[in-house]
């Protein structure tokens, strides 16, 4: 059973157009997470929920929305996709508070924009 | 920027060799992890240490932290092909946020 699932897994689209990516995890963690790749391997974090409530919100264009319509579910919405926006996004969810504090990853969606 | 950083940037051995890598960051911390990623996968976590303690081992991977250097080490010890990846460092200040380093891309070859 995967964890941490993210879909779509590779998303090829045109400037200008609005995008969604999904995500979802069976661990019954309480906090979610989204963090952008560049090309250079560089991981930055961009949002987190706690229990679907927002926690971090880092310096993110606001054509970038996330969504938690539970403490199972993150789904990250982007608006008028520019070149830049071009990364692999990641999901990940952990227990806040847990002793362990580590996070768990999806597998990423490879979004490209042309 | 806060982010941490990680040398060398690549790093290749041959099988059964010994590969380290270091992890510097600026901030205070409350604990360091170390996280691996395969080419076109997540990342998946291999170890934490807390800020006060100095080493940790788990089977093949010794972690080190110098807190007053701000610097942490990785060690794989007796390294394998299937260890090829890139090694990040991660760590939180305080809350929830995780910041993660550059990181390193390991390639053990046969």
């Amino acid at each position: 059973d995967t964890a941490v699932s993210q879909t779509p897994k590779y998303l090829v689209t045109q400037m200008g157009n609005d995008k969604s990516i999904k995500c979802e995890q069976n661990l019954g963690h309480d906090t979610m997470y989204w963090y952008k790749q560049d090309s250079k391997k560089f991981l930055k974090i961009m949002f987190s929920y706690n229990n679907k409530e927002l926690i971090i919100n880092e310096t993110v264009p606001n054509r970038f929305s996330p969504k938690s319509p539970d403490k199972a579910h993150l789904n990250l919405h982007i608006n008028s996709l520019e070149l830049g926006d071009s990364a692999v996004y990641f999901c990940a969810s952990s227990q806040l508070f847990d002793r362990s504090e580590k996070l768990f990853f999806g597998s990423g969606t490879q979004l490209s924009v042309l | 920027s806060q982010q941490g950083e990680e040398d060398p940037q690549a790093l290749s051995i041959q099988e059964g060799e010994n590969a380290t890598m270091n992890c510097s960051y600026k901030t205070s911390i409350n604990n360091l992890q170390w996280y691996r990623q395969n080419s076109g996968r997540g990342l998946v976590h291999l170890i934490l240490i807390r800020s006060n303690e100095r080493e940790k081992h788990s089977g093949r991977l010794r972690v080190t932290l110098d807190t007053s250097k701000k610097s942490s080490s990785l060690l794989i010890t007796a390294s394998r092909a299937a260890d090829t990846a890139s090694y990040f460092c991660a760590f939180t200040g305080g809350g929830n946020k995780l910041t993660f380093g550059t990181g390193t891309q390991l390639k053990v070859e046969l």
